[in-house]
């Protein structure tokens, strides 16, 4: 089965300063999706950001991105100008091309201070 | 659309009670996946239905859990007996497909006592 690590159980970061979340997985596919969810005090999961593994260019949306480095199974997540309500647990997620299962990491809470 | 809606958002029982957690499914979406989330084991898939029939059932942790899909627009997740282990959030979720986009709903907050 493959496993996603999140080695950062705690980050922290000042409003409109830059953050990076770390995740890495395990697997043996050459073919997978990869995905950051934001679980706020709400407990909703909201779906940040999904990077394709066979594409080679990093997924942007808006204040987020992602440095994917597929030969390293790193997938870390970039929160430029941090806002207080980015503050949230966010997790890391891999899902095979071939599967349906999300396997998640045990997330990463981002406090956000003024 | 409202979105995966599930109720009751917290449920409060006693060991040894039966629990109900319910879920209705964004239109349209023919995948529906019940998670459990724990501080210990995070977030965990229990069943994935696929078109009303339950594909995966491997992550049901012992016969006390059951599920049930008897349209596309509702689903069961019954504990019986329930036990205080069992206390958790319950996620409900969809997806247009079996590869599509994930839409979780609120959860459900079980507390066993």
């Amino acid at each position: 089965a493959q496993t996603v690590t999140q080695s950062q159980p705690e980050m922290s970061v000042q409003e409109a300063e830059t953050v990076t979340l770390s995740c890495t997985y395990d697997t043996s596919e050459s073919d997978y999706y990869l995905f950051w969810y934001k679980q706020p005090p709400s407990r909703q999961m909201i779906l940040v950001i999904r990077q394709e593994a066979y594409k080679q260019q990093n997924a942007t949306e808006n204040r987020f991105s992602v440095n994917f480095q597929k030969a390293a199974k790193s997938f870390s997540l970039k929160i430029s100008d941090s806002q207080l309500g980015d503050a949230a647990m966010y997790f890391c997620a891999y899902r095979s091309n071939s599967g349906y299962a999300l396997n998640f990491g045990k997330g990463t809470s981002l406090l956000v201070t003024p | 659309d409202a979105g995966v809606i599930q109720s009751p958002r917290h449920e409060v029982t006693e060991m040894g009670q039966e629990v109900t957690l319910r879920c209705k499914p964004i239109s349209g979406h023919n995948s529906l996946f019940w998670y459990r989330q724990t501080m210990m084991r995070g977030l965990e898939l229990l069943i994935y239905f696929n078109n009303n029939v339950p594909i995966d059932d491997s992550g049901m942790p012992e016969d006390r859990f059951s599920a049930k899909m008897p349209n596309a627009s509702f689903s069961t997740l019954k504990i019986q007996p329930s036990e205080p282990r069992d206390s958790a959030v319950y996620f409900c979720a969809s997806s247009l497909d079996s590869m599509g986009e994930l839409f979780f709903g609120s959860g459900t907050q079980l507390s066993v006592l």
